[in-house]
């Protein structure tokens, strides 16, 4: 079974700085894709970055990042230079390659506030 | 830029009703989902949807609920007879493939209200 673990309830962060949500996770498939998502407060789900487990190099789009560590199976999303529509819950999923589930598992998500 | 789109944004109806939550997904998507979210809780997985019938479904995916592609843009989830514990938002997603390379792309929602 794929698990995902968001350990950061609520962040703090200053408007223009960095920030990171941390997200671990567990799975015996070989291979697995992992995704970030932004849930604003009017509730729609926005893809944010995906990460292939085979990957060799981390994901980014534009101010998003993906820092992945596989051997600590870790995969935080790194936000640059934060902006006041940053503030959102974030959530972070996974899906197994093989083993024919197609679901996206979620962690119970981070609630990012950006600060003026 | 093609989105996944969800009628209607709000419904309110009263325990042991039926209820229609409709979906357009994305056109070249072949995969389609449904996810709920209780409020203030993570997102759930229900059930998958390919080639006209369901792919997976989860525990909570129980006789009550059942999911139908009844044309060829429209794919609509149906809940027979509403309690309470079934409110919360839906989710409808789509996806080109089943890979967990693919990704699923959600619509807006639709907030359930069972009085």
């Amino acid at each position: 079974a794929q698990k995902i673990t968001q350990t950061q309830p609520g962040m703090f962060v200053q408007e223009k700085e960095a920030v990171t949500l941390d997200c671990t996770y567990d799975t015996s498939d070989p291979s697995y894709g992992l995704f970030w998502y932004k849930q604003p407060s009017s509730g729609e789900m926005i893809f944010l970055i995906y990460q292939g487990s085979y990957d060799q190099q981390n994901a980014t789009e534009g101010r998003y990042s993906l820092n992945f560590q596989k051997a600590r199976k870790s995969a935080n999303l790194v936000i640059s230079a934060s902006q006041l529509g940053d503030s959102a819950m974030y959530f972070c999923a996974m899906r197994g390659v093989q083993g024919g589930s197609e679901k996206l598992v979620f962690g119970k998500g981070t609630k990012l506030t950006v600060n003026p | 830029e093609p989105e996944v789109t969800q009628t209607p944004s709000h419904q309110v109806t009263q325990m042991g009703q039926e209820v229609i939550l409709r979906c357009v997904p994305i056109s070249n998507h072949l995969y389609f989902y449904w996810y709920r979210q209780i409020l203030g809780q993570k997102v759930e997985f229900l059930v998958s949807f390919y080639n006209n019938e369901i792919s997976e479904k989860s525990e909570i995916f129980d006789d009550q609920f059942s999911v139908e592609r009844p044309d060829g843009s429209n794919f609509t989830l149906k809940i027979r007879s509403t309690k309470l514990e079934d409110s919360a938002m839906y989710f409808c997603a789509s996806g080109k493939l089943a890979q967990g390379t693919d990704t699923q792309y959600f619509g807006p929602g639709t907030r359930l209200t069972v009085l």
